[in-house]
């Protein structure tokens, strides 16, 4: 069973662009998570999405959003993107919920010049 | 609102000393309880979990033991080894609630040959 794919793996940007990275959860979950990991932060909450509405929030600005397809599959838009948008950015998925044990992809490291 | 406190790291022990990382947790009601372990260039994988009050969680010689009298779920490992070398996360949620996990800082883990 494959597991949370997440592209590209690695990315660079300038600011003041805009960036998508993709999530493909494992087969048959239909919930999926998004996390922002920093040094100085840890693990910050983004949103989740399930059944292709936003059912959680975190608190981040405006900026980042997200939608999600009918087969599941996520993306994660950055507008306007800022040195401190420097982070490796994490999909899960779960079957039901962001209540529930999550599976991990291994991120896109994002890199702000 | 629920929260979730680690030990700060780095914790650094030599190869077959026992470890412990603290984590202890403020929540209404009875959370279930989580270890989660990111190796190097990878992303979260789930390491145990607890569901209820006194429920042991144990997985690859890790065990930790939900203690609702003191907040507390504290991972044990009886003789680590360099390939424990890690970030581990403890994290909460409510099973019944459309709430999203929450996560603790994380807590590093490097383990000396």
């Amino acid at each position: 069973k494959a597991g949370v794919t997440q592209t590209p793996r690695y990315l660079i940007k300038t600011r003041g662009q805009q960036v998508t990275l993709s999530c493909s959860p494992i087969s048959g979950h239909r919930s999926v998570s998004w996390y922002q990991q920093t040094p100085g932060q840890g693990l910050q909450f983004l949103f989740e999405y399930f059944s292709e509405t936003q059912r959680n929030k975190g608190n981040f600005p405006g900026r980042f959003s997200g939608r999600q397809f009918s087969n599941s599959r996520s993306e994660m838009n950055v507008s306007t993107l800022e040195l401190g948008d420097s982070a490796l950015y994490l999909c899960a998925s779960s079957l039901t919920g962001s209540n529930q044990p999550q599976h991990f992809g291994d991120g896109t490291r994002l890199s702000i010049l | 609102g629920d929260s979730v406190t680690q030990m700060e790291g780095p914790v650094t022990l030599s190869e077959e000393a026992f470890l412990t990382i603290n984590c202890t947790y403020t929540a209404t009601g009875y959370p279930s309880l989580f270890w989660y372990v990111q190796y190097p260039g990878e992303g979260l994988q789930l390491l145990l979990k607890a569901t209820k009050a006194d429920d042991k969680g144990s997985n690859k010689g890790f065990e930790a033991t939900y203690r609702k009298e003191t907040t507390s779920f504290h991972l044990e490992k009886g003789s680590v080894q360099v390939s424990d070398s890690a970030v581990y996360f403890c994290a909460l949620s409510h099973r019944n609630r459309d709430d999203k996990i929450i996560f603790g800082k994380g807590t590093r883990l490097h383990i000396l040959p």
